[in-house]
């Protein structure tokens, strides 16, 4: 299985709203709603921040959003805060009952 | 709170088994709305699910390591359990153990989101 595409990299500078893509197939992002988001900084361990697609956990500031369309998952991030600056790792649960991750994005704020 | 403790030697020689261990506290293992599972992190790279499974005994398995990989779950001692088989240096990484959510699904409970994540071990596949 093939790991979700994901932009290598993005930036934006503090205040401004950033958007992560996350393309699968219909055997996986668009044929569940099963997409959840991860952000990773450097030697810890990742922390959930969007899980169902769109749903946030509790402690989870809500300039973190998730969308779908299609085979398509988004993570979009506005009011970016130096914080924010690390890797993004969206999943999938999958038809062959996997899970699959996505490339990982690193988020630069300028 | 719940907690997730990563255990196991941090060298393991090539051709060998890798055998880490997954201490949970404050949460039940044998709870019918979690699953738990291993994934792992080569230094530099991203991430690879490996497995999961559920209180039952019910395992899923990533394809491409499902030849060499064993998930177990001993709920006397509220932990579970990776073996991963002829280690090679590719093996070397970052080991994570993880909650999973439930979700119903056509009938069919399934596993979706990592909620909680055990800090990690590295482990490399070293001579």
């Amino acid at each position: 299985q093939s790991a979700l595409t994901q932009p290598a990299s993005v930036s934006g500078s503090p205040g401004q709203s950033i958007t992560i893509s996350c393309t699968g197939t219909s055997s996986d992002v668009g044929g569940y709603n099963y997409v959840s988001w991860y952000q990773q900084h450097p030697g810890k361990a990742p922390k959930l921040m969007i899980y169902d697609v769109s749903n946030r956990p509790s402690g989870v500031s809500n300039r973190f959003s998730g969308s779908k369309s299609g085979n398509t998952a988004s993570l979009t991030i506005s009011g970016l805060q130096a914080e924010d600056e690390g890797d993004y790792y969206c999943s999938s649960y999958t038809s062959n009952n996997t899970l699959l991750f996505g490339g990982g994005t690193r988020l630069t704020v300028l | 709170q719940l907690q997730l403790q990563e255990s196991g030697p941090g060298v393991v020689k090539p051709s060998e088994t890798l055998s880490l261990t997954c201490t949970v506290s404050g949460g039940s293992i044998s709870s019918s709305s979690y699953y738990w599972g291993w994934i792992r992190q080569p230094p530099g790279k991203g991430l690879e699910w490996i497995g999961s499974i559920y209180y039952s005994g019910s395992t899923y398995y990533n394809p491409s390591l499902k030849s060499r990989v064993t998930i177990s779950v001993d709920t006397s001692k509220n932990h579970f359990s990776l073996k991963l088989s002829s280690v090679t240096a590719a093996d070397t990484a970052v080991f994570y153990c993880a909650r999973l959510g439930v979700r119903l699904h056509l009938g069919e409970v399934i596993f979706g989101t990592l909620l909680d994540w055990g800090q990690g071990i590295l482990v490399a596949g070293s001579s």
